[in-house]
C-alpha cells in the first residue's frame, strides 16, 4: 500500500524553525518527485516547494522562498522540509505529495504547524 | 504563474441530481507535444487530505466512481457529478501541472446536498 507519513509539526513561536518529515512507503520513492503544499485553517490549498527524483532540482514559491528548503533522502525513503524564520501566516496544515507527472496522486495526512506567540 | 479560477464557490444540489463544477485557468495547460491537458482534479472531505479524481482533464484515477467525470480543453474545464451520492458532499478543487512552478490550485467549490 502506498503511504506517506509527515511528522514533525508543533506550536513554534515567530522567528523559529521547523523540521518536517514524510516518511515514505509501498512504492519506489527514489524515482517519483515529491511536492509539499500547505492549507490554513479554513482555506485553500496552497503548492510550497517540489524536488525532482534525485533531489537535483529543487523549486518554491515566492511566499516561502529563501526561508524553506525542501530536501530528501532516498536512502531513507523520506522528503524534509525545513522550515526558518517562521511567520504567523505561515500556520497551516503541510501535507507531502506524490508526483507521477500528471497530477498530485497521493497525499499524506498531514501535520499541522502554528506559528503563534 | 497560471492562476485558476472556479465557479461556483459553493453549491447545493439534491441527492441523485446532478452537479457541476467550472475551472478556468488564465493560460492555456494544453500541451501540443502530446495533445494532454495538465489539469487534474481533487475531492477533499472534512478534515481529510485531498484526494485526486481526475487528471488529464478526463482520464479518472483508480478506484474513483463513473459518476465523476472531467472535459474540456484550453482554459476551461468542468468536473460533473452525475448523480450525486451523500458521500460526495466535499471541497473540489482543479490544479494545473502545466507549470510545475508554481503547480497552482482553483479556490475550491464547496458541494452540499439541497
Amino acid at each position: 500500500e502506498v503511504q506517506l507519513v509527515e511528522s514533525g509539526g508543533g506550536l513554534v513561536q515567530p522567528g523559529g524553525s521547523l523540521r518536517l518529515s514524510c516518511a515514505a512507503s509501498g512504492f519506489t520513492f527514489s524515482t517519483y518527485w515529491m511536492h509539499w503544499v500547505r492549507q490554513a485553517p479554513g482555506k485553500g490549498l496552497v503548492w510550497v516547494s517540489r524536488i525532482n527524483s534525485d533531489g537535483s532540482s529543487t523549486s518554491y514559491a515566492d511566499s516561502v522562498k529563501g526561508r524553506f528548503t525542501i530536501s530528501r533522502d532516498n536512502a531513507k525513503n523520506t522528503l524534509y522540509l525545513q522550515m526558518n524564520s517562521l511567520r504567523a501566516e505561515d500556520t497551516a496544515v503541510y501535507y507531502c505529495a506524490r508526483d507521477p507527472r500528471t497530477s498530485l496522486d497521493c497525499w499524506g495526512q498531514g501535520t499541522l504547524v502554528t506559528v503563534s506567540s | 504563474d497560471i492562476v485558476m479560477t472556479q465557479s461556483p464557490d459553493s453549491l447545493a444540489v439534491s441527492l441523485g441530481e446532478r452537479a457541476t463544477i467550472n475551472c478556468k485557468s488564465s493560460q492555456s495547460v494544453l500541451y501540443r507535444s502530446n495533445n494532454k491537458n495538465y489539469l487534474a482534479w481533487y475531492q477533499q472531505k472534512p478534515g481529510q487530505p485531498p484526494k485526486l479524481l481526475i487528471y488529464w482533464a478526463s482520464t479518472r484515477e483508480s478506484g474513483v466512481p463513473d459518476r465523476f467525470s472531467g472535459s474540456g480543453s484550453g482554459t476551461d474545464f468542468t468536473l460533473t457529478i452525475s448523480s450525486l451520492q451523500a458521500e460526495d458532499v466535499a471541497v473540489y478543487y482543479c490544479q494545473q501541472y502545466y507549470s510545475t512552478s508554481p503547480l497552482t490550485f482553483g479556490g475550491g467549490t464547496k458541494v452540499e446536498i439541497k
